[in-house]
């Protein structure tokens, strides 16, 4: 089975500009979790999607956007983009919603801002 | 809010020898889930062990076991038998059980393990 596939692997943007990240989770698994993961730092958690509604949400600006579709893929959006917005974005799935439901990564989509 | 903290950016153990990994967090919570993450230079994080808070037995896979103290809210990965595979950054992870997991999982700075051959 394949796991959680992230698109896409790298990305270069300017300052302003928006970005699009895309997430398919794992076949069967209804929740998806993003992540964002500056250089030198554990990832922070930015959203947590569960049949199509937002269930959590981080510490973070309202630039940050994202939404689950009826296939469970995932998007996320950020506007107005910064310099420090450069990261590793990770998505995770899960077959629930709950807490004790362990989470599986995808590759990540490495985001450069100039 | 909930913190995760590992004092040890980096850690040199010798193959086939054990090493112990250092996490400790803070929370009011009584209920809750704890993990250890592996991140090889892949970048794609592995769930390594996974603890529920009301369980007293410390989790075991394989040559990875954790010891947990809930009293001391510390929470050490020790690897047995280091394999080079076993190179990678580690997390320790934290996710309330209140909240029905909609808070996310609270990242640790990770602990850089180099096996040396």
């Amino acid at each position: 089975d394949a796991g959680v596939t992230q698109s896409p692997t790298h990305l270069i943007k300017t300052r302003g500009q928006q970005v699009t990240l895309r997430c398919s989770p794992i076949s069967g698994h209804k929740s998806v979790s993003w992540y964002q993961q500056v250089l030198g730092q554990g990832p922070q958690f930015i959203f947590q999607y569960y049949e199509k509604e937002e269930r959590g949400r981080g510490n973070f600006p309202d630039r940050f956007s994202a939404r689950q579709f009826p296939n469970y893929s995932s998007e996320l959006n950020v506007n107005a983009l910064l310099l420090g917005d450069s990261a590793l974005y990770l998505c995770a799935s899960s077959l629930g919603g709950s807490g004790n439901q362990p989470q599986h990564f995808g590759d990540g989509t490495r985001l450069s801002i100039l | 809010a909930q913190t995760v903290t590992q004092s040890q950016p980096e850690m040199s153990v010798q193959e086939a020898e054990t090493v112990t990994l250092s996490c400790t967090y803070d929370t009011s919570e009584s209920d809750y889930y704890l993990f250890w993450y592996k991140q090889p230079p892949s970048r794609q994080m592995i769930l390594v062990i996974r603890q529920e808070a009301y369980k007293q037995q410390n989790a075991t896979e394989n040559r990875f076991s954790v010891n947990f103290q809930k009293a001391a809210k510390s929470f050490s990965l020790k690897i047995s038998d280091s394999q080079l595979g076993d190179a990678a950054m580690y997390f320790c992870a934290y996710r309330p059980y209140s909240g029905g997991g909609a808070d996310g999982l609270t990242f640790g700075k990770g602990t850089h393990l180099i096996i040396q051959p």
